[in-house]
């Protein structure tokens, strides 16, 4: 299976509005609301951000969203602040009943 | 509150074998799938794999199916990865990770385990 395909890097001013794009295929993303994002600073494990295309686990701040048409998710993150600087990947269910990541952007807050 | 904590850092040489571990708890550990993900340097996560711990029903990447094994002893709650021999390529930090659900995605991370394959 091959990964999902998101941008190599996006970035944005603080208080601006990113948007990273995920595209997979008719047998993952575009078939499957199982669609998770997650962040991973420098040196640490990913951090959970968004399930289910667009849910939000307890404790993750409402500025970042997630979003879903046809065989692309989207993630996107208001009001950038610094401390959003990091790697993002997506994540999706197939059809082979497993799970697949995207090749990760990089975000720089200029 | 749920905790997975993986064993330390590994160096090994090729052709070596080597089962690393992941210790949960906080919650029903056979309830939930639980898997493992593979950063290799410099680059992204890889899906390597996950099992069921309440029957061992396993699911494993297509590209990486036979390379490893994914195992669990449900009576003290931990998850291993195994080689039975070990490449240069293997060289990666390797993340457990719990899956919120049947079809869910991983949520729940361990601090990651760094194994180092060089002669």
């Amino acid at each position: 299976q091959s990964a999902l395909t998101q941008p190599a890097s996006v970035s944005g001013s603080p208080g601006q509005s990113i948007t990273i794009s995920c595209t997979g295929t008719s047998s993952d993303v575009g078939n499957y609301n199982y669609v998770a994002w997650y962040q991973q600073p420098p040196g640490k494990a990913p951090k959970f951000l968004i399930y289910e295309v667009s849910s939000r686990p307890s404790g993750v701040s409402n500025r970042f969203s997630g979003s879903k048409s046809g065989n692309t998710a989207s993630l996107t993150i208001s009001g950038l602040q610094t401390e959003d600087e990091a790697d993002y990947y997506c994540s999706s269910y197939t059809s082979r009943g497993t799970w697949v990541f995207g090749g990760g952007t990089k975000l720089t807050v200029l | 509150e749920e905790q997975l904590v993986q064993s330390g850092a590994e160096v090994k040489k090729p052709g070596e074998s080597l089962k690393i571990s992941c210790k949960t708890s906080g919650y029903s550990f056979t309830s939930y799938y639980i898997g493992w993900v593979r950063q290799m340097p410099g680059k992204g996560l890889e899906w390597m794999g996950a099992i069921l711990p309440d029957d061992s029903e396993t699911r494993y990447s297509p590209s990486l199916q036979g390379q490893v094994t994914i195992s669990v002893d449900k009576f003290i709650n931990i998850a291993y990865l195994q080689w039975s021999s070990l490449k240069p390529s293997d060289t990666a930090i390797y993340y457990c990770a719990r899956h919120s659900g049947r079809l869910g995605a991983p949520d729940y991370w361990g601090q990651g385990t760094l194994v180092t394959v060089s002669s």
